[in-house]
């Protein structure tokens, strides 16, 4: 069945530093992926999406690759603030209409 | 402004008793949802209603019973609440087919 696996959290940065968070998924063909992100005591908001094979997709400084041949979607950001910190939730729409959540992985970023 | 809007926003409630949350969106979508997240913030969608039809009804108990009135809003209501009830319910809604989903701002339950 479908499925996405990320990182285990929390993770814990400086300011300004380099983030990544590791999502791979399994899907029986070629589901749109996407990042979401929670900030404290908010609901969910799209960070950003792709829908195919080599796609990009960004905001915020955010990026995202949908990478088919390792069947992944990792997250990084070259310079994090502290206002970033939040969950991100890692997903994909599968064909049944659905979308399937990672586990969430939660980011602290301290000054 | 506010595209999807749930209330209450926290719920504290007794064991055994019954309650309702609402959900209106003001997006024009077609499609609403509604998730459940548990405390280690893992998140699975319970319901789907695409124009006031049933479409998605994940393993959950019949206790928990969707009602849609018209496409904007969707609401649910919840019997016999049980100690493991106690999460943060998320509404969504989409476009038909849509892929993208807007999320409210959740609301807490907390059965004591």
């Amino acid at each position: 069945g479908n499925s996405v696996t990320q990182m285990e959290g929390p993770v814990t940065l400086s300011e300004e530093a380099f983030l990544t968070i590791n999502c791979t998924y399994t899907a029986t063909g070629y589901p749109s992926l996407f990042w979401y992100v929670q900030y404290p005591g908010e609901g969910l908001q799209l960070l950003l999406k792709a829908t195919k094979a080599d796609d990009k997709g960004s905001n915020k400084g955010f990026e995202a690759t949908y990478r088919k041949e390792t069947t992944s979607f990792h997250l990084e950001k070259g310079s994090v603030q502290v206002s970033d910190s939040a969950v991100y939730f890692c997903a994909l729409y599968n064909q049944g209409g659905k979308l399937i959540f990672g586990q969430g992985t939660e980011l602290s970023v301290k000054p | 402004d506010t595209a999807v809007s749930q209330t209450p926003k926290y719920l504290v409630t007794q064991m055994g008793n019954d309650k309702s949350i609402k959900c209106e969106q003001n997006l024009g979508h077609d499609t609403m949802y509604w998730y459940k997240q548990d405390s280690k913030k893992f998140l699975k969608i319970m319901f789907s209603y695409n124009n006031k039809e049933l479409i998605i009804n994940e393993t959950v108990p019949n206790r928990f019973s969707p009602k849609s009135p018209d496409k904007a809003h969707l609401n649910l209501h919840i019997n016999s609440l049980e100690l493991g009830d106690s999460a943060v319910y998320f509404c969504a809604s989409s476009l038909v087919g849509g892929e993208e989903q807007f999320f409210g701002p959740g609301t807490r339950l907390t059965v004591l």
